[in-house]
């Protein structure tokens, strides 16, 4: 089945520092891949849509500057998010679609605890 | 803009027990795709299943189906002979069949199993 990696899992760092996480598809590829945040007790907040060799499109009210994304390749989506401090301390969340199956459901990663200090 | 309402903050269900979750929708589109995703303590999301607008037949898997009302834009869940793992959010959500891939999630629904 489809699957698709997040890392790191868990990530704590001082606030100021730019945190990177990742997110691949393992055995397909995917042009299109999913940025969400989830608070606790609340569900998941698209933040962005990353296309692959194309600027990601953001959601209104998400800062492009604070939460970059790369998408540099049919299996690869990066968001940074920059400088971050406490409030941005979150569970981050990627998915992706097959590519050219657009009837296929989203597969998600196993998303990313940042706390930030 | 599409929207999804979970109209149950919680529901709880007696293990060996059949729990319904409510889901209504709003859109302007004839072809969508609908799916229940569940999301454990662990927070991993995980596909229960879904539904394509234009299939009239509800969908099903094992213990779990749906139905699917397009006209009254509504797409529950029932799960059948609870069980303790089944404890969850679960989160419906709306996808459009073309152009935006986006899914629309609703605010979930947290299920609890009684032993």
């Amino acid at each position: 089945g489809a699957v698709v990696s997040q890392h790191p899992s868990w990530v704590i760092c001082k606030s100021g520092t730019s945190v990177k996480i990742e997110c691949r598809s393992l055995d397909f590829q995917a042009t299109t891949m999913f940025w969400y945040r989830q608070f606790p007790k609340q569900s998941l907040m698209l933040m962005a849509t990353s296309n692959e060799g194309s600027k990601a499109t953001y959601e209104q009210g998400v800062e492009k500057d604070k939460f970059l994304i790369n998408h540099a390749s049919l299996t690869l989506s990066t968001l940074t998010v920059t400088s971050a401090h406490p409030e941005d301390s979150s569970f981050y969340i990627c998915s992706a679609r097959r590519q050219g199956l657009s009837n296929q459901p989203q597969h998600f990663g196993d998303g990313t605890r940042l706390s930030i200090l | 803009a599409q929207t999804v309402t979970q109209s149950q903050p919680e529901m709880s269900v007696q293990e060996a027990e059949t729990v319904t979750l409510s889901c209504t929708y709003d859109t302007s589109e004839s072809d969508y795709y609908l799916f229940w995703y569940k999301q454990p303590p662990s927070r991993q999301m995980i596909l229960v299943i879904r539904q394509e607008a234009y299939k009239q037949q509800n969908a099903t898997e094992n213990r779990f189906s749906v139905n699917f009302q397009k006209a009254a834009k509504s797409f529950s869940l029932k799960i059948s002979d609870s069980q303790l793992g089944d404890a969850a959010m679960y989160f419906c959500a709306y996808n459009s069949q073309g152009g935006s891939e986006k899914l629309v999630f609703g605010k979930g629904t947290k299920l609890t199993v009684n032993p």
